[in-house]
């Protein structure tokens, strides 16, 4: 059964600073991770996409990263502005039925 | 092009009774997947309907249930609601199934259900 740990649970930054954020699982069988972004109380919004057979995507100040032989992904945000300030959730695609398991997330905070 | 939505956006219920909760997908998106999100359980996966047909379903009772219409458009059901059911209900939408394409799954504004 895959399992998603995303540590830490909080992050609070200043503005302008580059930051990681981690993401495990424990099935390196996947097909494919994904990070999104929720803001509070809200909907999930798709940030990147990496494919198995990837190493890294990028979308502006965004990069996320895999390695799927130590089971771990980074979001790495450059620049931080007070916008960015949301839960942030790592999920991979697993198993026969290519289910999305979810991480806890890491809520962010980015101070002006 | 719309998004997903879903209604209502809030709803208020008591013990025992039963919910039915509306999703209408992106358009031309045949997939509808829904998820259950608590503040002690995080995101889990309920079930994913695809042409009408439910493809998947998580480890949730037999309360849970859904299904899909000819146009996409998804209900999900939960029957003699627990004070454990308050939760905000997420549907997501894609072009086929998910997992099987390279385009992620699209989220809706979510439903907050709380049970008194």
């Amino acid at each position: 059964k895959q399992e998603v740990t995303q540590i830490p649970a909080a992050l609070s930054v200043p503005e302008g600073e580059n930051l990681v954020l981690n993401c495990s699982f424990t099935d390196s069988a996947i097909y494919n991770l994904q990070w999104f972004r929720q803001d509070h109380g809200k909907g999930l919004t798709s940030l990147l996409l990496i494919q198995s057979s990837q190493r890294e995507q990028t979308s502006g100040r965004l990069n996320a990263s895999l390695d799927k032989s130590s089971g771990r992904s980074t979001l790495y945000i450059a620049a931080s502005q007070p916008g960015d300030s949301a839960t942030y959730l790592c999920a991979a695609t697993s198993g026969s039925a290519r289910q999305l398991t979810f991480g806890s997330g890491t809520q962010l905070t980015v101070l002006p | 092009k719309a998004g997903v939505t879903q209604t209502p956006r809030y709803l208020i219920k008591t013990r025992g009774q039963q919910v039915t909760l509306s999703c209408s997908p992106i358009s031309g998106h045949r997939s509808v997947s829904w998820y259950q999100q608590t503040p002690g359980q995080g995101l889990q996966f309920l079930f994913e309907y695809f042409s009408e047909t439910q493809r998947n379903k998580g480890n949730f009772p037999g309360r849970f249930s859904g299904r899909q219409f000819s146009n996409s458009r998804s209900e999900m059901n939960v029957s003699t609601l627990e004070l454990g059911d308050s939760a905000l209900y997420l549907c997501a939408s894609s072009l086929g199934l998910a997992g099987y394409f390279q385009e992620t799954q699209y989220f809706g504004p979510g439903t907050r259900l709380l049970v008194l």
